[in-house]
């Protein structure tokens, strides 16, 4: 069965700090890499993709992969209340024939 | 452009009965994908259609069944429904399929008593 492993946290930031988020995953084919966020009792939002080693910014999201270590992690910066959230990894299996999610870490950005 | 949309938002049945949701994508996206989030278990993936064919399956009973329309809508069905069936069940449409960027639906709460 192939996994992907977040940490649970909590993740607790203070306003305008990075935020760390780091997934590890364990089919070595895979091929494509999303972070969502999902807010309580609502359901999860893209906020970004990544296909190839290395960064990918969008605006106050880095997304970093890693596929020789098999790990992808999400840089915030700037953090703001509004972040705290739960921010699940997503991974697609190397066949493409499923999209195999980490159970997702909790982040909490205090003012 | 019109997200993707799920009816009904709650739904409360009892164990025994069946139930059906309903997904509709965003225009032009073909590919949509279930999925069931509880607590225990996180977000776990059902299966996927793509041009009105189940093109890939998760490790869900044959209780859990689904179909596609030819305007991409979706429906998805479960049977003889048991108290682990309470869950938020997701929709998700996609361009062509799940390595694709996945966009959700607002889900669909499933209470079993």
């Amino acid at each position: 069965q192939k996994e992907v492993e977040q940490n649970s946290g909590p993740l607790s930031v203070p306003e305008g700090a990075i935020a760390s988020l780091n997934c590890t995953y364990s089919d070595r084919g895979s091929q494509s890499f999303f972070w969502y966020r999902q807010y309580s009792g609502k359901s999860p939002e893209l906020i970004m993709s990544i296909y190839s080693n290395g960064d990918k910014e969008d605006g106050r999201f880095t997304a970093q992969l890693n596929k020789a270590s098999q790990y992808v992690s999400l840089l915030i910066r700037d953090s703001q209340p509004s972040d705290s959230a739960t921010y699940l990894c997503a991974v697609n299996n190397q066949a493409g024939t499923a999209l195999i999610f980490g159970k997702g870490t909790t982040l909490s950005v205090s003012s | 452009k019109a997200g993707v949309t799920q009816t009904p938002r709650y739904l409360i049945k009892t164990r025994g009965q069946q139930v059906t949701l309903s997904c509709s994508p965003i225009s032009g996206h073909r590919s949509v994908s279930w999925y069931q989030q509880t607590p225990g278990q996180g977000l776990q993936f059902l299966f996927e259609y793509f041009s009105e064919t189940q093109r890939n399956k998760g490790n869900f009973p044959g209780r859990f069944s689904g179909r596609q329309f030819s305007n991409s809508r979706s429906e998805m069905n479960v049977s003889t429904l048991e108290l682990g069936d309470s869950a938020l069940y997701l929709c998700a449409s996609a361009l062509g399929g799940l390595r694709d960027e996945q966009y959700f639906g607002p889900g669909t709460r499933l209470t079993v008593t």
